[in-house]
């Protein structure tokens, strides 16, 4: 069965600390696709990352930095020197392409990060 | 701003009632995504239209019903509401979804529904 398990449910750091949040996958398909996923205070959810099962390098985007790993199925997100406007709730998805949610997204249950100025 | 457009924003509605959720995805999308965000059960996918048809179901009640129109808007309609129901609606839009192919998810603002 397809599940993403995000342990962390909340994590509070003061400004400019580096924070990671974990994400923990589980699925049968062999193609499948990891995202991220930021909902702020205001409530919409905003695209930040998505990867493929074949193409396991590490991705930096600014600040940003994922970390893809199948041998622990583990898709883990750090924010380098957090800012205020870093605090909200952060998802991660799956979606497998020919599996049981056939390119639907499975939800993690978030994690919710604070930073503290 | 994701492209994708949802209306209304807010809805206030009491038990026993019917309710419309409008969603127009971004340009050149075809598939339409909807989405429900509760407290207890977290995100959860209730159903998928490409290009007009009904592509995929996921936890949707029987009291909920949605379509997809020629001009790939969607409604998704939520029938004798009950407390439960009270929750943030998504919808997203991508390019394809077809099975073997899994385009980026952009989601709309959400519609916050509550039934008193």
């Amino acid at each position: 069965a397809q599940k993403v398990t995000q342990a962390q449910t909340e994590i509070s750091v003061v400004e400019k600390e580096d924070v990671t949040l974990d994400c923990v996958y589980e699925t049968r398909d062999t193609t499948y696709y990891l995202f991220w996923y930021k909902q702020p205070p205001s409530g919409e959810l905003v695209f930040l990352i998505r990867r493929n099962s074949f193409d396991e390098q590490n991705e930096i985007s600014g600040r940003y930095s994922w970390n893809f790993q199948k041998s622990t199925s583990s898709f883990n997100f750090t924010i380098t020197a957090s800012q205020v406007v870093d605090s909200a709730v952060y998802f991660c998805a799956l979606s497998e392409s020919y599996g049981g949610s056939q390119g639907n997204l499975i939800f993690g249950k978030g994690t919710k990060l604070s930073v503290k100025p | 701003d994701s492209g994708v457009t949802q209306t209304p924003k807010h809805l206030i509605t009491a038990t026993g009632q019917r309710v419309t959720l409008r969603c127009s995805p971004r340009s050149g999308d075809l598939s339409v995504y909807w989405y429900q965000q509760s407290l207890d059960q977290g995100l959860q996918f209730l159903i998928q239209y490409y290009n007009g048809e009904e592509r995929a179901k996921g936890n949707i009640l029987e009291r909920f019903s949605a379509q997809q129109f020629p001009d790939l808007h969607s409604e998704l309609n939520l029938s004798s509401l009950e407390l439960g129901d009270s929750a943030l609606y998504f919808c997203a839009s991508s390019v394809r979804g077809t099975s073997g192919s899994t385009d980026t998810q952009y989601f709309g603002p959400g519609t916050r529904l509550t039934v008193l």
